[in-house]
């Protein structure tokens, strides 16, 4: 089993729509949580990133974790097409600790 | 601010040849890089860790002398592809630390290597 797992998808929705991604893990040490986006042939850029349980909004973004379930999500309000992309979910258990990556979800908005 | 920029954005090579990328944080200084690897449609796969003056670290499968890495500086880290060979080709990544306190990492561009 893997330590992060994630939908690779491809999830494909109007533009518009709330979309909402999801990862599970495993390792309950696991305390910092982020959320990248990349686009095709770019280097992955950093959208959201929490500490410990929580939400946490920027924007158009927000970012959910919740330990007790080892579950976290990211949701995009009014989701456009420039949103179209691949969104990696990362964690690791303490500072200096190496992250460790789901394998991304492939996400189309559709105009 | 934590920019990291990475050069060349695409290198083609012959076979045996080596190659070198190197990753700058351009407005901070980074004292724990990160090299990865990304095959199409695949995730990251780190490769190894590199800290500012010492040796690096790097992930068990990754050959040490194949894949040298340097990081002389707080702002520079290099990746040389020694001897390169076509299954090298593949998509490089550097990410450096933030200094948050949250452990996040910036990522570079990303250099596409191609070894015919």
């Amino acid at each position: 089993q893997k330590e992060v797992e994630q939908d690779p998808g491809p999830l494909s929705v109007p533009e518009g729509a709330i979309v909402s991604l999801n990862c599970t893990y495993s390792n309950s040490a696991f305390q910092y949580f982020m959320w990248y986006r990349q686009y095709s042939r770019k280097g992955p850029e950093l959208l959201m990133y929490t500490y410990s349980s929580g939400n946490k909004e920027d924007g158009r973004f927000t970012a959910q974790v919740d330990k007790s379930s080892k579950y976290i999500s990211l949701f995009i309000r009014d989701s456009q097409p420039s949103d179209s992309a691949t969104y990696l979910c990362a964690m690791s258990s303490r500072q200096g600790q190496k992250l460790v990556f789901g394998q991304g979800t492939r996400l189309t908005i559709n105009p | 601010g934590a920019v990291v920029s990475q050069h060349p954005s695409w290198v083609i090579c012959k076979s045996g040849t080596s190659v070198k990328i190197e990753c700058r944080s351009l407005d901070f200084q980074a004292t724990t890089m990160f090299w990865y690897r990304q095959f199409p449609k695949q995730s990251l796969m780190l490769m190894a860790t590199s800290n500012e003056g010492s040796k690096a670290t790097y992930e068990q499968g990754v050959e040490k002398d194949k894949f040298l890495i340097n990081h002389a500086s707080l702002t520079l880290s290099t990746l040389t592809v020694t001897s390169a060979h076509p299954e090298d080709s593949s998509f490089y990544i550097c990410s450096a630390r933030g200094l948050t306190g949250y452990n996040e990492q910036f990522f570079g561009p990303g250099t596409r290597l191609t070894v015919l």
